[in-house]
């Protein structure tokens, strides 16, 4: 079957480093993706990892391995509007996304 | 980048009307859209794909005749909640996909729905 985890919230202060993880499990996979969602709008895109390694995007990576069945988000020097439900999902063999609950990361200053 | 409107972004309704939701991809065309729902604090539910001319498939557990999605062309798709309830209320978001096969999904700003 298919299944994708990830924690229900978490807590960082402002201008340290978070890191979010996400696990699935799948048969087809045609990457993971990574989506950042405020409260009460759609989700905006992230990032994008189908090969193993990290990908940087300014204050934000992505880092996957396949044979893991691994992801995480690094969230960089943290700002207030960094509050926000991270949001992974992989995408299945037939080009479906399949969504993780989402992580409610709170931001203290 | 691509960019996905939705329409309207929040409508209060009574219960047992019927809403009509639209998504528009505005700078590309959408072979396939998609629409999701989304209870507070959880995360988004796929509802039902859409490929432009042919007929939505729904996920399990959603019925189909009371989320009626129509794609009629390759920039608009329509979800109507037909015969409204409370429960129905909900955070419905469109996204909409360029081509068959992997393509980024651009998301709609979403549509509140209050039933009362």
């Amino acid at each position: 079957g298919q299944n994708i985890d990830q924690p229900t919230e978490m807590t960082a202060t402002e201008g340290a480093i978070v890191q979010i993880n996400c696990t699935y499990q799948t048969s087809g996979f045609n990457g993971l993706f990574w989506y950042q969602q405020h409260a009460g709008e759609a989700p905006t895109f992230l990032s994008y990892n189908v090969l193993d390694g990290l990908e940087e995007k300014g204050r934000f990576s992505s880092f996957l391995s396949r044979s893991k069945g691994y992801s995480y988000l690094l969230l960089k020097e943290l700002q207030m509007k960094d509050s926000a439900s991270y949001l992974c999902a992989f995408m299945d063999s037939n080009y479906q996304l399949i969504w993780g609950a989402g992580t409610k990361l709170i931001i203290k200053p | 980048g691509a960019v996905v409107s939705q329409h309207p972004s929040w409508v209060i309704c009574k219960s047992g009307t019927s809403v009509k939701i639209e998504c528009r991809s505005l700078d590309f065309q959408a072979t396939t859209m998609f629409w999701y729902r989304q209870f507070p604090k959880q995360s988004l539910m796929l509802m039902a794909t859409s490929n432009e001319g042919s007929k939505a498939t729904y996920e399990q557990g959603v019925e189909k005749d009371k989320f009626l999605i129509n794609h009629a062309s390759l920039t608009l798709s329509t979800l109507t909640v037909t015969s409204a309830h409370p429960e129905d209320s909900s955070f419905y978001i469109c996204s909409a996909r360029e081509g068959q096969g992997f393509h980024e999904q651009y998301f709609g700003p979403g549509t509140r729905l209050t039933v009362t």
